[in-house]
């Protein structure tokens, strides 16, 4: 098992364009969150998904969103980008079976000039 | 508000010396606490969480819920402890949010 996969690794956009991120969960994970990482700070939580469905939205203003596919796997869409939408994104699979722990990717680097 | 603080962004300890790395918290009523570790170019991991009361890595943390305190403690640094550590915590619902740290850069000096 790869653990959690995250893509694409880099990118680079434009002001006003938008952007999705991809992430797969480990296998039999039924759950994922994701976090904005600025620079210089800690994660920040963005979304929680479990079995498709939102569980919970951090402070992001609605140019955010995101989604979970049958297979667990989950999409985070960012609309009308802003420079301050510079940071890492990270995506966490969480271990519904039994612990809860997060299990971070490798995070996708988002720059927006 | 729920709020994690870390006073230091940057450590430096000799090896071999005592480590501790600080963190307060914010949260009305009884949060879960962690410390996460991201070593160079590696991914955020779980070091240690107060429930399991585990000692990892030589790590270990007491929560101090008087003075709302999470400290992570070593008695002697090893060089491979450079990383950056991250106290976060979470509600008391095992699927809640995670709130971090801004996160202190310990860097074992030889």
């Amino acid at each position: 098992d790869a653990g959690v996969t995250q893509s694409p690794t880099h990118l680079i956009k434009t002001r006003g364009q938008q952007v999705t991120l991809r992430c797969s969960p480990i296998s039999g994970h039924k759950s994922v969150s994701w976090y904005q990482q600025v620079l210089g700070q800690g994660p920040q939580f963005i979304f929680q998904y479990y079995e498709k469905e939102e569980r919970g939205r951090g402070n992001f203003p609605d140019r955010f969103s995101a989604r979970q596919f049958p297979n667990y796997s989950s999409e985070l869409n960012v609309n009308a980008l802003l420079l301050g939408d510079s940071a890492l994104y990270l995506c966490a699979s969480i271990d519904t079976r039994s612990s809860y722990e997060q299990y971070f990717g490798p995070g996708t680097r988002l720059t927006v000039t | 508000a729920q709020r994690v603080t870390q006073p230091e962004k940057l450590l430096s300890v000799f090896k071999g010396a005592p480590v501790e790395l600080k963190c307060n918290y914010s949260y009305s009523g009884s949060p879960e606490l962690f410390w996460y570790v991201q070593y160079s170019r590696q991914r955020l991991q779980l070091l240690l969480r107060h429930i399991s009361r585990e000692s990892i890595k030589g790590f270990t943390a007491d929560l101090n819920k008087g003075e709302t305190s999470f400290h992570l403690k070593k008695p002697f640094a090893q060089e491979e402890d450079s990383a950056m550590y991250y106290c976060a915590l979470s509600g008391p619902n095992r699927d809640d949010k995670i709130i971090f740290g801004k996160g202190t850069r310990l860097h074992i000096l030889p």
